[in-house]
């Protein structure tokens, strides 16, 4: 079964940082392309970032580039946004999202809040 | 950006009746797309990808049609477990972006 478990979110103040992390297991996560997808509370759903399997491919949308960073660790089948200087409108809840273009499986989200 | 425009916004409907979901891109993604299901609270679910192709586990009564810029979501015979809000997305050039939603509702 496929399974994909984020951690990391929080609360924290405008310009602070946060490193979500994503546990993946039940498929062969070396191989597989992932991402983040965001929801901000009563929202709809947004692409934040995208990596390939080997990690020498990565996409992010406008409003987090220079802010966020994507990476893998394949030995360990985790997967991480490191976030930084924050804002309020980067409040959401992050999925994890195992995906091909169309998302395979999503995990159950964690939750950032930027706040004063 | 590949502008996704999903109507109706919301979709009010007797159970047993078929429901017609649309989306509509900005320019043309081929069949670079998905339609998903989120129930309150839950994180969303894959229906059906790439036109036509359905998801695991997902019933006979959903099905998609389109290509290019005109898609479709159709369930064919409502049920009240169908409740949810329906996204529409793209991943035919980055950005990947997603549609508003439609909210489907049972009568």
């Amino acid at each position: 079964e496929v399974q994909l478990l984020e951690s990391g979110g929080g609360l924290t103040q405008p310009g602070g940082s946060l490193r979500l992390s994503c546990a993946a297991s039940g498929f062969t996560f070396s191989t597989q392309n992932m991402g983040w997808v965001r929801q901000a509370p009563g929202e709809g759903l947004e692409w934040v970032s995208l990596i390939n399997a080997n990690s020498d491919t990565t996409y992010y949308i406008d409003s987090v580039k220079g802010r966020f960073t994507i990476s893998r660790d394949n030995s360990r089948n985790t997967l991480y946004l490191q976030m930084s200087s924050l804002r309020a409108d980067d409040s959401a809840l992050y999925y994890c999202a195992h995906q091909r273009g169309h998302v395979n499986y999503w995990g159950q989200g964690t939750l950032v809040s930027v706040s004063s | 950006e590949i502008v996704m425009t999903q109507s109706p916004a919301t979709l009010s409907m007797s159970p047993g009746e078929r429901a017609t979901l649309s989306c509509r891109a900005s320019q043309s993604i081929n069949n670079n797309f998905a339609w998903y299901q989120q129930k309150p609270g839950q994180a969303p679910r894959l229906l059906l990808f790439r036109g036509s192709s359905r998801a695991t586990d997902v019933p006979a009564r959903f099905s998609a049609s389109g290509f290019g810029t005109e898609f479709t979501l159709t369930i064919s015979s409502l049920q009240s477990e169908d409740v949810a809000i329906y996204y529409c997305q793209h991943f035919n050039s980055w950005p990947w972006t997603f549609g508003q939603g439609t909210k489907v509702e049972v009568k």
